[in-house]
Formats: C-alpha cells, structure tokens, sequence
C-alpha cells in the first residue's frame, strides 16, 4: 500500500511551452502532497505545499505564477511549469500525506520526473 | 549552524565493513527524525525513524543524540547494495520536513 505515481517520469520541451505533472496517491487519500526539486547533487528542496480544495502555499523564493499547483482531489495534485525555461530543468518529485490519523510527518514519495527544457 | 547538515562524503567503504555517519540539525525542539535512502535518479524511499530510544533494524542502527543535536546512521557488514545516498531528515514548522544534502556511500567489492 501507499503508492504514489508520477506521471510523466521523463519530459523534454522547448524553452517558452509549459508543462504539467500529475502527482497521484493510487490506494489512499492525501489530504496534502508536497512538491519538491532536486539539482544534480543536490538534496531535495521544498517547493510548495499543496491542500485538497484549497490553494498551495510556496516556499520562500519559489515564484507561484510560474509553478501552478492545483489539488483538485484527495488523489490527485499537478503542477504546472509555466513559460519553461533551462534554468527549470530539474528532478521534480511529489510525495502525499495519507489523510487518516497516523505519524504528522508520513509521507510517500513519488518517483519523480525528469524535466529537460531545451 | 545549518537546519540539517550532513557530511556529502563520499564514504567509500569495503564491503564487509561498518560505515557510521551523523547529521546535525539546529532545532532544538525537534522530536523525530528519519534516515531515507536515495538511489541515483530515484526518489527517496524511508529507511529508519529515529525517536529518543534510537532505532534498529537488521544492519541498521540510528542513534539520536539530542544534547549534541545530532543523529547517526550506522551500518554494520555492509553490502555492495547499501551504496547509495543516504538523506537525513528533520521535520520542521508547519508539518514540513527538511532534508539534508545527503552523505554518499560507496560500497566497494
């Protein structure tokens, strides 16, 4: 139990074209999913916290109008790359919060994607 | 002093051997911790909590030493398939958590 998909795993796009990522909790409910990015060693850094039915809160530094996070249900979290640029290309990772009481810090991680903008 | 640091390494460690590694964080008030595992290109998967009494599984031993403000990973008779990075994590305000920039371990034939 307590998977969590990513789709795509792998993209590449032109500089200026926007792309989504669809972060997925396959056999529970996430009432919150986490964006994270991580440059080549580098370790993970938080981007934004996505609520169910309410909007993301972003991290110091992160721009919300280029990174759009919607949460439009309890298994479901995108994340939108505006306006793309190389700069952007990154591993970006999402991992969700089971929404049941349990450990405050439970999280699943998806597999990530591989963003190349050209 | 950083929110959570790590030594990047990397460690490279015969296998067989016993490899030990800490990671300090600043929050005093910090309850519980973790130690997640990350293969090249892959996402971090959780290896061990660490909470006052420390942790053991199998090879695998945390340790939390709070008055130092540190916890420690230590693996015992290693093999080639520990190598990896290993990401110590402190949670932090607002349910978030912080990851350090992980230590990387090489397990050597």
């Amino acid at each position: 139990g307590a998977v969590v998909s990513q789709h795509p795993s792998w993209v590449i796009c032109k500089s200026g074209t926007s792309v989504k990522i669809e972060c997925r909790s396959l056999d529970f409910q996430a009432t919150t999913m986490f964006w994270y990015r991580q440059f080549p060693k580098q370790s993970l850094m938080l981007m934004a916290t996505s609520n169910e039915g309410s909007k993301a809160t972003y991290e110091q530094g992160v721009e919300k109008d280029k990174f759009l996070i919607n949460h439009a249900s309890l298994t479901l979290s995108t994340l939108t790359v505006t306006s793309a640029h190389p700069e952007d290309s990154s591993f970006y990772i999402c991992s969700a919060r089971p929404h049941r009481t349990g450990t405050t810090y439970e999280q699943y991680f998806g597999p990530g994607t591989r963003l190349t903008v050209t | 002093r950083k929110e959570v640091e790590q030594d990047p390494g990397p460690f490279n460690v015969p296998e067989g051997a016993t490899v030990a590694f800490n990671c300090t964080y600043s929050n005093s008030a910090s309850q519980s911790f973790f130690w997640y595992r990350q293969d090249c290109r892959k996402e971090p998967k959780l290896l061990m909590s660490v909470y006052s009494s420390g942790n053991e599984d199998g090879r695998f031993t945390a340790q939390l030493n709070r008055a130092s403000q540190y916890i420690s990973l230590l693996i015992r008779d290693s093999k080639l398939s520990d190598s990896a990075t290993y990401l110590c994590v402190v949670p932090h305000r607002d349910d978030k958590i912080i990851f350090g920039k992980g230590t990387r371990l090489h397990i050597l034939p």
